[in-house]
């Protein structure tokens, strides 16, 4: 009964190389968000998307590319990675009208860019 | 542009005491969260603060909200050491919905 499900949990690969991460939620929410957690425990949004229409778009690179195939996933393809895109990787729902917009994340992905 | 500034950083105390983490924001907004991070986990949500006076209450955690001096509190009463987490405050920008996140407070209680 998992409600933000990100997989996979840790993620370690050589520069250069593509990878995607996935998420996906149960909790009937319209909003899915990506955040960047660095080792100094900063987060940082990157994208979100509302009834699969991107809302927020942070400046990141555009080796970063979201999908959101429908309202219950948001998928995150990173080209070309780099060092620095070393960090957790946490997922995140809402209900964007809702008064409270409260969002539940994921477990988080740890990638690791050797 | 929205800013969010938490004080402590970092905060080292002993079980039993008490003591309050602030959340300083610089432009008008009517929600607050506060989250609470362990150690290679996850973000908890635990409490979401809406309006001027608002108060909520969790345990040995109350948190509460000033709107007019854009102030908002985490008090910890008599800590144990399970609350050895890191706190983050976020509020909400009015323009797109977007939460502005402080930098956290990293909270170590000790036995």
């Amino acid at each position: 009964d998992t409600a933000v499900s990100q997989t996979p949990k840790y993620l370690v690969t050589q520069m250069g190389n593509d990878k995607s991460i996935k998420c996906e939620q149960n909790l009937g929410h319209d909003t899915m968000y990506w955040y960047k957690q660095d080792s100094k425990k900063f987060l940082k949004i990157m994208f979100s998307y509302n009834n699969k229409e991107l809302i927020i778009n942070e400046t990141v690179p555009n080796r970063f590319s979201p999908k959101s195939p429908d309202k219950a996933h948001l998928n995150l393809h990173i080209n070309s990675l780099e060092l620095g895109d070393s960090a957790v990787y946490f997922c995140a729902s809402s209900v964007l009208a809702k008064l409270y917009n409260e969002q539940f994340f994921g477990p988080g992905t740890r990638l690791t860019v050797l | 542009e929205l800013k969010v500034e938490q004080n402590p950083l970092f905060l080292s105390m002993q079980e039993g005491k008490n003591y309050t983490i602030y959340c300083n924001y610089s432009t008008t907004s009517d929600r607050l969260y506060w989250y609470r991070q362990d150690p290679g986990k996850s973000l908890e949500s635990l409490f979401v603060l809406l309006s001027n006076g608002a108060v909520k209450q969790e345990g040995r955690l109350m948190a509460s909200l000033d709107t007019k001096a854009r102030l908002s509190t985490l008090h910890i009463t008599a800590a144990v050491h399970d609350l050895s987490a890191t706190y983050f405050c976020a509020v909400v920008a009015d323009s797109n919905y977007q939460l502005i996140w402080g930098a956290g407070t990293k909270l170590i209680i000790k036995p």
